[in-house]
């Protein structure tokens, strides 16, 4: 069964650094996600993709941020500074548009993001 | 902000009964409802999608939605202990796009 990849799997960095997480999303899919998860908080919306431009995106998801499908596979979220609260899961999602309420998203395993 | 609550537990039940997890939302124009089971450091897996008012079955799960009451129910019959999890209520945001998840309910199921 298809399936959402992301990799690394955990990732450690410096404060500061910049950092890009890879997703490839399921294959006929048109639809893009990325969610996060602070350690005992709730999932949360960073963004989403479609067309090769954002859809939508949350006040989370500020000048720091930026996605990017460089090419017809891959996914990625890149984090230009690093901060100690950027460190969480980090999900990608991918949907198949089905018309309307119908459309489910799919979520790859994560990636930990740990920033020292 | 538009708000998906959920009684954070945990919700203790025994083997072989039935665990109820409930959600409620403020937007009163959301149309489509999910639950998702998130195993402790793992990733959102989808179990049920539901989006008109009444039951909705898929074999040891039912999911209820009450459009009227802003209201969207779980229920797992014959517990088994694998199913201790958080379980995850989502609904699409007005645009369609987001998500937007509740805290989530823990569930454990004694043997």
């Amino acid at each position: 069964e298809p399936e959402v990849t992301q990799t690394p799997s955990h990732q450690v960095t410096q404060m500061g650094q910049e950092v890009i997480l890879r997703c490839v999303p399921i294959s006929n899919h048109l639809y893009f996600y990325w969610y996060r998860q602070i350690l005992g908080q709730k999932v949360e919306f960073l963004v989403s993709f479609y067309n090769n431009e954002i859809s939508e995106k949350s006040e989370i998801f500020d000048d720091q941020f930026s996605v990017e499908r460089p090419d017809g596979s891959n996914f990625t979220l890149k984090i230009r500074s690093t901060k100690l609260e950027d460190s969480a899961m980090y999900f990608c999602a991918s949907e198949a548009p089905s018309g309307g309420a119908t459309d489910t998203q799919y979520f790859g395993p994560g990636t930990r993001l740990t920033v020292l | 902000q538009k708000e998906v609550e959920q009684n954070s537990g945990p919700l203790s039940v025994p083997e072989g009964a039935i665990a109820s997890l409930n959600c409620t939302y403020s937007d009163r124009g959301s149309q489509s409802f999910f639950w998702y089971r998130q195993y402790s450091g793992k990733s959102p897996e989808l179990i049920m999608s539901i989006y008109s008012n009444g039951d909705k079955e898929d074999g040891r799960f039912t999911a209820q939605l009450n459009k009227a009451s802003q209201y969207v129910s779980l229920l797992i019959r014959d517990s088994q202990p694998s199913d201790s999890a958080t379980y995850l209520c989502a609904v699409y945001s007005n645009s369609g796009y987001a998500l937007n998840f509740g805290k989530g309910t823990s569930l454990l199921v004694t043997p």
